[in-house]
């Protein structure tokens, strides 16, 4: 089954305006990620928030989880041309030790 | 700063030929991981490896493929026979400590390319 899926798919905003990205998941989950992908590279961790957890922050970023919802948003604030990538969540399920599952993705065009 | 490095950056194979991508982990990490991602899409598990053996496979990890840490430093993925299916992008991943402790997230290399023809 599925874990793990990024909403919306592509997202398009100016430089400056805050970029909203989400996660749902299925199952329960022991943590969830956030990673960055650059076009033909490879991902790059960018936070990671446990599940007793609520809201975690680094630099630009705010990442949210709602265990009830099975859910979370990576907030990107004052957006810069830079930022144009893939984000990807990746879960870790309670009943699998060492599988982290990855998303689909969002493909967030910031524009200069 | 320490990273994962992969060879080679893209290998181009007949279908029915073995290959070996190669992976050099962060040198002080003891899990490690192979994943890849077709076109662009999603990023699939295919194994875990720790302690010199397999911690968890997918089903893509069939018996056609296998893992090996050959000495201290390198860790490969062999595939048996190539399928034209088996075209994607490989990317190996280490990590200090279990990922299920929370604190120690995947580092990954920028991937082998490889393309069956």
């Amino acid at each position: 089954s599925q874990q793990g899926e990024e909403d919306p798919q592509a997202l398009s905003i100016q430089e400056g305006e805050n970029a909203t990205m989400n996660c749902s998941y299925k199952t329960s989950i022991n943590n969830l990620q956030w990673y960055r992908q650059n076009s033909g590279r490879g991902l790059v961790h960018l936070i990671l928030i446990r599940s007793n957890e609520r809201e975690k922050h680094s630099g630009r970023l705010r990442v949210t989880l709602d265990t009830s919802k099975k859910s979370s948003s990576l907030l990107i604030t004052a957006s810069r041309a830079a930022d144009t990538a893939s984000y990807f969540c990746a879960t870790l399920r309670m009943d699998s030790s060492y599988k982290l599952i990855f998303g689909s993705g969002t493909r967030l065009l910031v524009r200069p | 700063e320490p990273e994962v490095t992969q060879t080679p950056s893209h290998q181009v194979t007949q279908m029915g030929q073995e290959v070996i991508l190669r992976c050099v982990p962060i040198s002080n990490h003891l899990y490690f991981y192979w994943y890849r991602q077709i076109l662009g899409q999603k990023v699939e598990f295919l194994v875990s490896f720790y302690n010199n053996e397999i911690s968890e496979k997918s089903e893509i990890f069939d018996d056609q493929f296998s893992v090996e840490r050959p000495d201290g430093s390198n860790f490969t993925l062999k595939i048996r026979s190539t399928k034209l299916e088996d075209s994607a992008m490989y990317f190996c991943a280490s990590s200090e400590d279990w990922v299920g402790q929370g604190v120690s997230p995947l580092h990954f290399g920028n991937g082998t390319r490889l393309t069956v023809t």
